[in-house]
């Protein structure tokens, strides 16, 4: 298994600002997954961020506005930048633990955008 | 693109009392995984339970268990003896086999348990 400790766990934040989200893992992964899951939403994936490369985006998400930091195998960073209301939302960070092929999430990060 | 379809927004059973929720999927792949998670009000993603394409049997786990029909593409969880506790978002969830290993998850099923 994996404990994955997710910080902070909510802000209210200025709409034109930037909140950049921590993702600890107590184990070593590969591959490290950031989610978004909007106001009574399922969740949608926003990049895949591999240590020692750039993060992977899916469409419809750009590095600009959601730039990713993966510095180590234990560790990443999600910024949210130039927020607008629009991005008030729960975003995860999740992370595979192989070979059960199993993921694993942290407490999600509740943001409020004013 | 893979697809999962929950077609149960909501759904609500009697605390002891079996439900069934419903999920199917759509995927050209032969292997895959796929799973059921509980969000409960804490928001915290909780594993209930997991099944790989390529084994017949349905996966149990206590009083969740799936019935997996990989030919219908069809993935219910069934939650027997429901417990109060059990009142939680519920999402069905597809990966693959290969090397992108991210989740593509169903709309979500809210399920509340009565007492």
């Amino acid at each position: 298994s994996a404990v994955i400790s997710q910080k902070p766990s909510r802000d209210i934040c200025q709409r034109g600002t930037s909140l950049t989200i921590q993702c600890q893992v107590d184990s070593q992964v590969t591959m490290m997954f950031w989610y978004r899951q909007q106001p009574g939403q399922s969740l949608t994936l926003i990049a895949t961020a591999n240590q020692g490369s750039e993060a992977t985006y899916e469409s419809g998400f750009v590095i600009d506005k959601f730039p990713i930091s993966r510095p180590n195998l234990t560790f990443s960073t999600l910024t949210v930048s130039n927020m607008s209301p629009e991005d008030s939302s729960i975003y995860l960070c999740s992370v595979e633990v192989v070979p059960r092929t199993e993921a694993f999430f942290g407490q999600g990060t509740r943001l409020t955008v004013v | 693109a893979q697809t999962v379809t929950q077609s149960q927004p909501e759904m609500s059973v009697q605390e002891a009392e079996t439900v069934t929720l419903s999920c199917t999927y759509d995927t050209s792949e032969n292997n895959y995984y796929l799973f059921w998670y509980k969000q409960p009000p804490s928001r915290q993603m909780i594993l209930v339970i997991r099944q790989e394409a390529y084994k017949q049997q349905n996966a149990t786990e206590n009083r969740f268990s799936v019935n997996f029909q990989k030919a219908a593409k069809s993935f219910s969880l069934k939650i027997s003896d429901s417990q109060l506790g059990d009142t939680a978002m519920y999402f069905c969830a597809f990966t693959s086999s290969g090397s992108a290993r991210q989740l593509t998850f169903g709309s979500g099923t809210q399920l509340t348990v009565l007492p």
